[in-house]
């Protein structure tokens, strides 16, 4: 069981928006800035966010993160197929002195 | 360019020993810190461990799974992290990836990996 809670799975259509939650606590998510990296099918994960929601060079603003309390989200608009991966939030944990992944979250683009 | 390339995955027996290396290039050594990561087959990412920077004194930070077990050291003459695992389980099956945190023009955010090596696999197993 992780501690961030992500959705397994989000699916929307080509062109289409879609959003991913996720869900922490106030030793991780609540205290620290949270990063998004996409992992496109057997290739290594990549950043895609960082400090909240901040893009690394040559990261699209398709890709925007927010964060609000406890919570963090990772937004995609104009969907593509190539962006069918998997998706992961992860932050520092002040309570474990540990960085914490969320389960990951399978897009799907129809 | 800036690299990290990992080695020294292999098959192990539960409760055997393994040391995975990480040699990097293109940044200098000592002013960053490197996580390892790691990924069981089919599954999510996995936080292992930190070295810090040589202004933190390289200290450590381990996930609660891998505490007592492993253990992070440098080698700056050699550009090198090193992973020693003991006491290796079934679980800790995985492809280990060594990261780098993402440096903005000398502004550091430590837990934003921006660089990663290619992966080096460990299987534990009888």
């Amino acid at each position: 069981q992780s501690v961030l809670t992500q959705p397994p799975s989000v699916s929307a259509a080509p062109g289409q928006k879609v959003t991913i939650s996720c869900s922490g606590s106030s030793s991780n998510i609540g205290k620290d800035y949270v990063s998004w990296f996409q992992q496109l099918p057997g290739t290594v994960p990549k950043l895609l966010i960082y400090d909240n929601n901040k893009r690394p060079s040559g990261i699209p603003d398709r890709f925007s993160g927010s964060k609000s309390g406890t919570s963090a989200t990772l937004g995609i608009t104009g969907l593509q197929t190539g962006d069918e991966a998997d998706y992961y939030c992860g932050v520092w944990d002040s309570s474990l002195t540990a960085v914490v992944f969320g389960g990951g979250t399978k897009l799907t683009v129809l | 360019e800036v690299q990290l390339v990992e080695s020294g995955g292999d098959l192990v027996q539960p409760g055997g020993s393994l040391r995975l290396s990480c040699v990097v290039s293109g940044f200098t050594f000592s002013d960053h810190y490197i996580d390892w990561v790691r990924q069981a087959p089919g599954k999510g990412l996995e936080w292992v461990g930190r070295s810090r920077n040589k202004a933190k004194s390289y200290s450590t930070d381990y996930a609660a799974s891998v505490k007592g077990r492993f253990t992070l050291s440098r080698d700056d003459s050699k550009n090198s992290l090193y992973l020693q695992m003991n006491s290796l389980k079934t679980e800790d099956t995985a492809v280990y990836y060594c990261v780098r945190e993402y440096d903005s023009s000398g502004h550091y955010y430590h837990d934003a990996f921006e660089i990663w090596g290619q992966g080096t696999m460990v299987t534990v197993s009888s």
